[in-house]
C-alpha cells in the first residue's frame, strides 16, 4: 500500500511566522503535490514536483514556496503566514506512468491567528 | 468554465438503495478518470479508476465512462450509512501528463 505521511495533523501558528509542512511518501513516486482545501472551493493546487529539485507552480502559488531535496520528501513553506492561509493542506503523490493516480496524506489543518 | 463539474448535492438516498453520482469534464483528450471518497475531516481516498469506455465494477461500486459525452459516473449499490461522504470526481489532463483536475465533490447522505 502507498503511504503518504504529513508532519502534523493540526498546527496553530501566528501571523508572520514562517511555517514548514512536510510530506513523505514511501512508494518511490516521481510526482508530488501540495493542495489546499477550503469549504466551497474544493481542492486547489499550490505547487507540484515531478523530480528531485524540480518544481512547478500550481493554480495558487502566491505566499508559498516548496522544496524537494530528496525523492520521498516534499516540503511546503509559508514564508510569512497570514490568516487567509488558514486551511486544510493536503499532500499527494503519484507514479510517473500508468494512470497517474494520486494518493493523499492525512492532511494538516493549519490555523493562523 | 469549470473543467470538472459535479452536482454539489447533498444527494440523499435510503439505506439499501443505489446512489448515482455524476460528473462531466471539458478536456476531450483526458485519458484517466478517478473517484475519490472523502469523509468529513479526512483526506480523499481513491476508490475507483477507469480508463476506457464502459463499466468497471469493484464490489458495490461501478464506474461508468462515456468519452463521447465526456461523462463519468459512480454507482453505489446497496448503499450503507458508512457510504455517507463527499465523492470527488477527478480527471487526468490528457495534455498535462500527471496533473489531475478535481471536481468540487458531491455530498452523499445514506439514511438508515
Amino acid at each position: 500500500d502507498v503511504k503518504v505521511t504529513q508532519s502534523s495533523r493540526y498546527l496553530v501558528k501566528r501571523t508572520g511566522e514562517k511555517v514548514f509542512l512536510e510530506c513523505v511518501q514511501d512508494m518511490d513516486h516521481e510526482n508530488m503535490f501540495w493542495y489546499r482545501q477550503d469549504p466551497g472551493l474544493g481542492l486547489r493546487l499550490i505547487y507540484f514536483s515531478y523530480d528531485v529539485k524540480m518544481k512547478e507552480k500550481g493554480d495558487i502559488p502566491e505566499g508559498y514556496s516548496v522544496s524537494r531535496e530528496k525523492k520521498e520528501r516534499f516540503s511546503l513553506i509559508l514564508e510569512s503566514a497570514s490568516t487567509n492561509q488558514t486551511s486544510m493542506y493536503l499532500c499527494a503523490s503519484s507514479q510517473d506512468s500508468g494512470g497517474y493516480e494520486q494518493y493523499f496524506g492525512p492532511g494538516t489543518r493549519l490555523t493562523v491567528t | 468554465q469549470k473543467e470538472v463539474e459535479q452536482n454539489s448535492g447533498p444527494l440523499s438516498v435510503p439505506e439499501g438503495a443505489i446512489a448515482s453520482l455524476n460528473c462531466t469534464y471539458s478536456d476531450r483528450v483526458s485519458q484517466s478518470f478517478f473517484w475519490y471518497r472523502q469523509y468529513s475531516g479526512k483526506s480523499p481516498e481513491l476508490i475507483m479508476s477507469i480508463y476506457s469506455n464502459g463499466d468497471k465494477e469493484d464490489g458495490r461500486f461501478t464506474a461508468q465512462l462515456n468519452k463521447a459525452s465526456q461523462y463519468v459516473s459512480l454507482l453505489i449499490r446497496d448503499s450503507q450509512p458508512s457510504d455517507s461522504a463527499t465523492y470527488l470526481c477527478a480527471v487526468n489532463s490528457g495534455t498535462g501528463g500527471f496533473k489531475t483536475i478535481f471536481g468540487a465533490g458531491t455530498r452523499l447522505f445514506v439514511k438508515a
